[in-house]
C-alpha cells in the first residue's frame, strides 16, 4: 500500500530564508507524489505534481520538489520565503494497487513564515 | 478558469438530520472524488465515480451515499448525521478514467458540515 510520512508537523522559517518541508514515501510501485498548499479556511491548491518524467518538479510560486528514488523522498523546497507561504502543506501519493486513484495525503506540515 | 464549485459553502445541522452536499466538477472532467478533513486532520479518501458509476470506495460510513449524475456533478448524502462528523467535505474532479493515476485532482473549496 502506498503512504506518505511527513517528517516535521511544524516549521517555522524567516522571511527571505529557504524552506525545506520533508516527506518520505512508501510504494510498492513507481508512485505519483504530488504537494498541495492549504491556506488557513480554503481548499486545497496544487502546488506541484511528480509523474515519472524529469526528477526535479517545479512549481507555482517558485516551489520545487526533487522525486530521489534511492532515499524514496520528495521534500519540497523554495530559495526565499514570503509571508504569504504562511499555511499547511500535504505530501500525497496517488495511485493504488486496482483501478484507483485515490489520493493518500500525509498528516500535512504548518509552516510559519516570520517577518 | 472554471474551477470546482461546492455548494453550499456551509451547512450547520443538528444529530440525527440528513444533509445533501453538492458537487460540480470542472467542464470537461467525467471523475469525481469525495475528501473528509475532520478538525485538525489531513483529508481521507471516501469515495470516487468515473461516467456515473463507483470507481472506488474508502472510509465512508454506511449513513452516507453518493452518486454522480448524467452531467457529471455529484451529491454526498449523509443520514443519522452525528457530532464526529463535522468536518470539511472536499470534491475534486480529475479528466479521464479512475486508474490513470497521473491525472491531476482540483479540488473544490469544501462545504463546512457542522453537527451540533
Amino acid at each position: 500500500a502506498q503512504s506518505v510520512t511527513q517528517l516535521d508537523s511544524h516549521v517555522s522559517v524567516s522571511e527571505g530564508t529557504p524552506v525545506l518541508l520533508r516527506c518520505n514515501y512508501s510504494s510498492s510501485y513507481s508512485p505519483s507524489l504530488f504537494w498541495y498548499v492549504q491556506h488557513p479556511n480554503k481548499g486545497l491548491q496544487l502546488l506541484l505534481k511528480y509523474t515519472s518524467a524529469a526528477t526535479l518538479v517545479k512549481g507555482i510560486n517558485g516551489f520545487e520538489a526533487e522525486f530521489k528514488k534511492s532515499e524514496t523522498s520528495f521534500h519540497l523546497t523554495k530559495p526565499s520565503a514570503h509571508m504569504s507561504d504562511a499555511a499547511e502543506y500535504f505530501c500525497v501519493v496517488s495511485g493504488g494497487s486496482g483501478a484507483t486513484n485515490k489520493l493518500i495525503f500525509g498528516t500535512g506540515t504548518l509552516l510559519a513564515v516570520q517577518p | 478558469a472554471a474551477g470546482v464549485i461546492q455548494s453550499p459553502r456551509h451547512l450547520i445541522k443538528e444529530k440525527r438530520e440528513t444533509a445533501t452536499l453538492k458537487c460540480y466538477p470542472i467542464p470537461r472532467h467525467d471523475t469525481v472524488y469525495w475528501y473528509q478533513q475532520g478538525p485538525g486532520q489531513d483529508p481521507q479518501f471516501l469515495i470516487s465515480f468515473y461516467e456515473k458509476m463507483q470507481s472506488d470506495k474508502g472510509s465512508i460510513p454506511d449513513r452516507f451515499s453518493a452518486q454522480q449524475f448524467s452531467d457529471y456533478h455529484s451529491e454526498l448524502n449523509m443520514s443519522s448525521l452525528e457530532l464526529g462528523d463535522s468536518a470539511l467535505y472536499f470534491c475534486a474532479s480529475s479528466l479521464g478514467p479512475a486508474g490513470a493515476s497521473t491525472d491531476t485532482q482540483y479540488f473544490g473549496p469544501g462545504t463546512r458540515l457542522t453537527v451540533l
